[in-house]
């Protein structure tokens, strides 16, 4: 119950075209959602996060898209760039108190091609 | 500027050899932990310190440990290294319980660790 599940593993997409990465998760408890992006050799960065009170967020061309009742969420990356190229990695957790850990999906790798 | 900065970047040691990591942070955050990353898979979370308070995760390893001596430090301890503990070590601080809490995490560059 503590899982949450992360596909594609790997993607390929034109500059200029749309990724999409979905995560899954079965712990109604969790009210936090963040995705993190790491690039070779680095620690992960916080991207873009989602609480579920909200169906949608989006930030420059990053949008997080949530879905409740399917217990779903989804990154979508608009007008891809070869900059983009990086481990995402979705992640959830019961965001209060000292319990708050987050649990990783287990990652995707995108390139973006030129 | 670095604000979780993890010493060394890379570090090698022998098969049964004590080695230390080292995590500081600036943000003045309350909360450290300590993350296993392997090739391709998602970081692994080993334990966390919450103020002094000390959090272990239940499959990790009595190989192990950690000692936090003050907000700013924090030090992965592993006792006698195996050749399965090659990996990326993340630290990551954040901030619980305070007035600027986000949840969010913020994560270090990592200590990539190959054992001989």
């Amino acid at each position: 119950q503590q899982q949450v599940k992360q596909s594609p593993q790997s993607l390929i997409v034109q500059k200029g075209g749309i990724s999409i990465i979905n995560c899954a998760y079965e712990n109604t408890a969790f009210d936090y959602f963040p995705w993190y992006q790491q690039f070779p050799g680095k620690g992960p960065a916080l991207l873009i996060a989602i609480r579920p009170d909200v169906s949608e967020k989006k930030e420059g061309r990053f949008t997080i898209s949530f879905n409740k009742s399917a217990k779903q969420f989804s990154l979508h990356i608009m007008d891809s760039q070869p900059g983009d190229s990086a481990t995402y990695f979705c992640a959830a957790s019961i965001g209060s108190g000292n319990t708050g850990k987050l649990i990783f999906g287990q990652g995707t790798t995108l390139q973006v091609k030129p | 500027d670095a604000m979780v900065i993890q010493n060394p970047r890379y570090q090698v040691t022998q098969f049964g050899k004590p080695v230390t990591l080292s995590c500081s942070q600036t943000l003045n955050h309350n909360v450290m932990y300590w993350y296993q990353q392997k090739s391709s898979q998602a970081p692994k979370l080993l334990f966390h310190y919450y103020d002094k308070d000390f959090n272990n995760e239940a499959d990790t390893p009595d190989n192990f440990q950690s000692r936090r001596p003050n907000t700013s430090f924090c030090f992965l301890d592993i006792r006698s290294p195996g050749l399965g503990d090659a990996a990326m070590y993340l630290c990551a601080t954040e901030s619980k319980g305070q007035a600027v809490a986000k949840n969010i995490q913020y994560f270090g560059a990592g200590t990539r660790l190959s054992v001989l």
